[in-house]
């Protein structure tokens, strides 16, 4: 399986500023995506992070509030924008090889605390 | 401390013993399934899959069964381990593409 590094581990921000998320694998994947992870509870799809054009977005979730990059097949980055405390979860990028149903593997995570 | 798994349903074993997570999921077109260990501080990490063209499927260690009848899924861990204490997550992928649907998530605590 791919490895895969996300920046900043955590943080701590102010409300009403935006943090910028990184996520790096080893190899090129076809397939990212970014997930939240709410405190006590399960992970929520964001988006799909698509390679030279704009990402995919779920239902309750926009552009405006979560813009996302994605440069090349080894990295994406999902910015947080106008943070408010509702906004302090776990976000997780995950990655897949491209295939049908191929496993998605998940990085370790960026812990966001909004004051 | 972390606080993922501090709202979610609770499985209390003692060490050796067998531990099974059960699962339900949503979806009756979903044909491949995952599930995934969190330990506390870290990403969800891989453990094992299953496709619905099969209803048991072995690993080291762990087993998961899937009855479609019930779209009902689980987890056997043989011989639990004070390692093997973390938060469980099954996810459901329907035949429409990568898109995985999380399931609610089972603490696993593990008794010395």
């Amino acid at each position: 399986s791919a490895v895969i590094s996300q920046k900043p581990s955590r943080d701590i921000c102010q409300r009403g500023t935006s943090l910028t998320i990184q996520c790096q694998v080893d190899s090129q994947v076809t397939m990212m995506f970014w997930y939240r992870q709410q405190p006590g509870q399960s992970l929520t799809l964001i988006a799909t992070a698509n390679q030279g054009s704009e990402a995919t977005y779920e239902s309750g979730f926009v552009i405006d509030k979560f813009p996302i990059s994605r440069p090349n097949l080894t990295f994406s980055t999902l910015t947080v924008s106008n943070m408010s405390p509702e906004d302090s979860s776990i976000y997780l990028c995950s990655v897949a090889a491209g295939g049908y149903q191929e496993t998605q593997y998940f990085g370790p995570g960026t812990r966001l605390l909004v004051l | 401390g972390e606080s993922v798994g501090l709202h979610l349903p609770t499985l209390s074993v003692q060490e050796g013993d067998n531990s099974i997570i059960n699962c339900a999921y949503s979806n009756s077109a979903s044909d491949y399934f995952i599930w995934y260990k969190q330990e506390s501080g870290k990403g969800p990490q891989f453990i094992i899959d299953i496709r619905s063209n099969m209803d048991k499927r072995q690993g080291q260690r762990v087993t998961v069964l899937l009855n479609k009848t019930v779209k009902h899924l689980s987890l056997q861990i043989a011989a639990t381990q004070p390692g093997d204490s973390a938060v469980y997550f099954c996810a459901e992928n329907p035949p429409s593409g990568n898109m995985l649907t999380f399931g609610g998530g089972t603490r696993l605590m593990v008794k010395p």
